[in-house]
């Protein structure tokens, strides 16, 4: 079946710009995950949907960051004035209801570059 | 806090060689322990992972690992390695809050020498 899928794949904006990045998890999956991943890094929590409500979303690294899941399956993942600090790879989980013993299926990420 | 430290960056091993990379993590409870491999241009495979029972747990591709509780260690080992296992390796312990979200190590690159 379809794995987590996350568009587009590589996006080059300019400093201040808006932009939005796309993640469609796997059919059925309740829970949806938003990470970031630094050149040299692990990537690090950002966000976490149980179903089209945002549960967890301590790891947002400012107000400039913000998500959604209006029908508790894609999910937008919107970063306004962007900044050169921004670029990473955000990547994309999700898994069947969030519980302890799921495994989280990533995307291949999208590549963000900020000039 | 809950934190991973995977110390080595870089390894290098000769195909057919034995592997072991290492992983310790700082919590205070029993952890979810995972972990993951990262190929160029693919997204984070989940090779196994470890909640509780047994402290060796099998995985995919001939994977292998070991939660030791003394040592806050789960290295991961694989008998034989092929050249198709060079990647990086991501070790991450779950959180045990609502979320379970994933808190990973910075990665070991495993390059494969012919």
């Amino acid at each position: 079946g379809a794995g987590v899928s996350q568009t587009p794949s590589n996006k080059v904006t300019e400093k201040g710009k808006y932009v939005e990045l796309r993640c469609d998890p796997i059919s059925g999956h309740t829970a949806l995950y938003w990470y970031r991943q630094s050149l040299g890094q692990g990537p690090e929590f950002l966000i976490y949907f149980q179903g089209t409500g945002a549960a967890d979303d301590s790891g947002l690294p400012n107000d400039r960051f913000f998500a959604v899941r209006p029908e508790g399956s894609v999910s937008t993942l919107k970063i306004q004035r962007t900044e050169r600090g921004d670029s990473a790879v955000y990547l994309c989980a999700s898994s069947s209801d969030g519980g302890a013993g799921d495994t989280q299926y990533f995307g291949p990420g999208t590549r963000l570059t900020v000039l | 806090a809950q934190s991973v430290t995977q110390p080595d960056i870089h390894i290098t091993v000769s195909e057919g060689a034995s592997l072991e990379l290492r992983c310790n993590y700082s919590y205070g409870a029993t952890p979810y322990l995972f972990w993951y491999v990262q190929s160029p241009g693919q997204g984070l495979q989940l090779l196994l992972k470890y909640f509780s029972g047994d402290t060796l747990v099998q995985g995919i591709k001939g994977f292998e690992a070991e939660f030791k509780r003394s040592q806050s260690s789960f290295n991961l080992r694989k008998p034989s390695v092929h050249w198709s296992d060079a990647a990086e390796y991501f070790c991450a312990v779950g959180a045990r809050d609502s979320s379970y979200k994933l808190i990973f190590g910075s990665g070991t690159r495993l390059l494969v020498r012919p």
